[in-house]
């Protein structure tokens, strides 16, 4: 019964540098979202998957942020050229589709991203 | 925007029961009101959801109004481990969650 896992834990990186950030969904989870976390904030909506749909990438901040969801599990956020407003916790979360009433989503551990 | 309201913050000693009260005038008919928990370093966690009237689990009570223009999350007998942030949503289906600031409760001895 593992739940949401995500990538590494912390992740330190210089200006400019690109960052790759795994999650692992719940397994059957259909639905897959990536939220980011600034220090004393709320979530922050980054990017959404729904099975075989395209994602709905409307909560990206720039062009620098990508996602991707391979097989349908497995997805990678992707940040290019970090800046330091870019440091924050990114979260992931999974959810059945549901056919009434409203999904749980079953959130991981973050990735705590620190841009020196 | 969130399209919810809720108190930044609330303390209480342990042992008492904690209500938070959340406004969410334009809810819309296919909604339900939804409470996530955040601890420092984690992720949110499912609380609670109710669409209409009174939802009771082993955790929290969560008090709806017939109108749903309001919800009240209900801790009973509260202990220094449920100091958290206390998220309510409201929102249908998968969709993605639109997060308020939350409502910071701190429990003291």
């Amino acid at each position: 019964g593992a739940g949401v896992s995500q990538s590494p834990s912390n992740k330190v990186t210089e200006k400019g540098k690109d960052v790759e950030l795994r999650c692992d969904p719940i397994s059957g989870h259909t639905a897959l979202y990536w939220y980011r976390q600034s220090l004393g904030q709320g979530l922050e909506f980054l990017i959404y998957f729904q099975g075989n749909s395209a994602p709905d990438k409307s909560g990206l901040p720039s062009d620098r942020f990508s996602a991707e969801r391979t097989g349908g599990s497995v997805s990678t956020l992707t940040i290019q050229r970090t800046q330091q407003e870019d440091s924050a916790v990114y979260l992931c979360a999974s959810s059945f589709v549901s056919t009434s009433g409203s999904g749980e989503q079953f959130f991981g551990p973050g990735t705590r991203l620190t841009v020196l | 925007l969130a399209k919810t309201t809720q108190p930044i913050s609330m303390d209480s000693y342990e042992g008492q029961e904690v209500n938070i009260t959340c406004s969410h005038n334009n809810i819309a008919t296919n909604d339900y009101i939804t409470w996530y928990q955040q601890f420092p370093s984690q992720g949110p966690r499912f609380i609670i959801q109710g669409y209409k009237t009174k939802v009771t689990n082993e955790v929290a009570s969560l008090f709806i109004p017939a109108d749903r223009k309001s919800s009240t999350l209900s801790l009973p007998r509260v202990s220094l481990s449920d100091t958290a942030v206390y998220y309510c949503l409201v929102y249908s289906g998968n969709t993605p969650l639109v997060f308020g600031k939350g409502t910071r409760l701190s429990v003291i001895a």
